[in-house]
């Protein structure tokens, strides 16, 4: 089974340039997470989705983040613009749903983007 | 709210010796317990989970934690440590509800000395 894919792995640009991360999940995950991890913390919520949906945003900077996750299947994290403090590693997470069986509390990450804003 | 609080930052263990990672977690309703590990450049991987069946819920690599509700703790622990379990450890719980938000501790960071 293909893990959560996300890209590019890493991306350099200089504060108030915009950027996009992109995110494919397991195949059937209806839950996708993104989750910001600065360095020497654990990584944060920024945003969750069920199938299209959002379902929890309440720790995302809207006035300079947006996600999308248009047909339910891959999600796209823009920043724009960026600020020297969004340097991290943007974590993708998936989840099943209890109608497509196995467990639903277990989140599965991609490798992550680290972001450098200079 | 729920919250986590891992106990050192950093830890350093003999290869061979126990390995012991603290955790205390606070949260207003039953709680879900995780482990993740992090290789460095990976994303997170599971290592263990506690979903209130089982108190003592035993993982992948030889680790094993132990839910303790009176001292709202869920510890880390293997008998041996390995040179390949160097990494960053991350403690997380969920409100145990289909699909809740995870909220992550700062982390801890496992060198092992040869």
């Amino acid at each position: 089974e293909a893990g959560v894919a996300q890209s590019p792995r890493y991306k350099i640009i200089e504060k108030r340039q915009s950027v996009a991360f992109w995110c494919n999940p397991i195949s059937g995950h209806a839950t996708l997470y993104w989750y910001q991890q600065i360095l020497g913390q654990g990584p944060k919520l920024l945003i969750q989705f069920q199938n299209n949906g959002v379902v929890d945003d309440s720790q995302l900077p809207k006035d300079r983040f947006s996600a999308e996750r248009l047909k339910g299947v891959d999600s796209t994290l823009k920043i724009q613009p960026a600020k020297l403090e969004d340097s991290a590693v943007y974590l993708c997470a998936s989840s099943p749903t209890r109608l497509a069986g196995g467990s639903t509390d277990t989140q599965y990450f991609g490798p992550g983007t680290r972001l450098t804003v200079l | 709210a729920q919250s986590v609080t891992q106990l050192g930052s950093h830890v350093s263990v003999s290869e061979g010796a126990l390995v012991l990672l603290r955790c205390n977690y606070s949260s207003s309703v039953p709680p879900y317990l995780f482990w993740y590990v992090q290789y460095p450049n990976q994303g997170l991987q599971l290592l263990l989970k506690y979903t209130s069946a089982a108190t003592l819920v035993k993982g992948i690599n030889g680790f094993e934690a132990e839910f303790k509700k009176s001292e709202t703790s869920f510890h880390l622990t293997k008998p041996s440590a390995h040179m390949s379990d160097a990494a960053e450890y991350f403690c997380a719980v969920s409100e145990g509800v289909s699909g809740s938000r995870l909220t992550f501790g700062e982390g801890t960071q496992l060198t092992v000395n040869p």
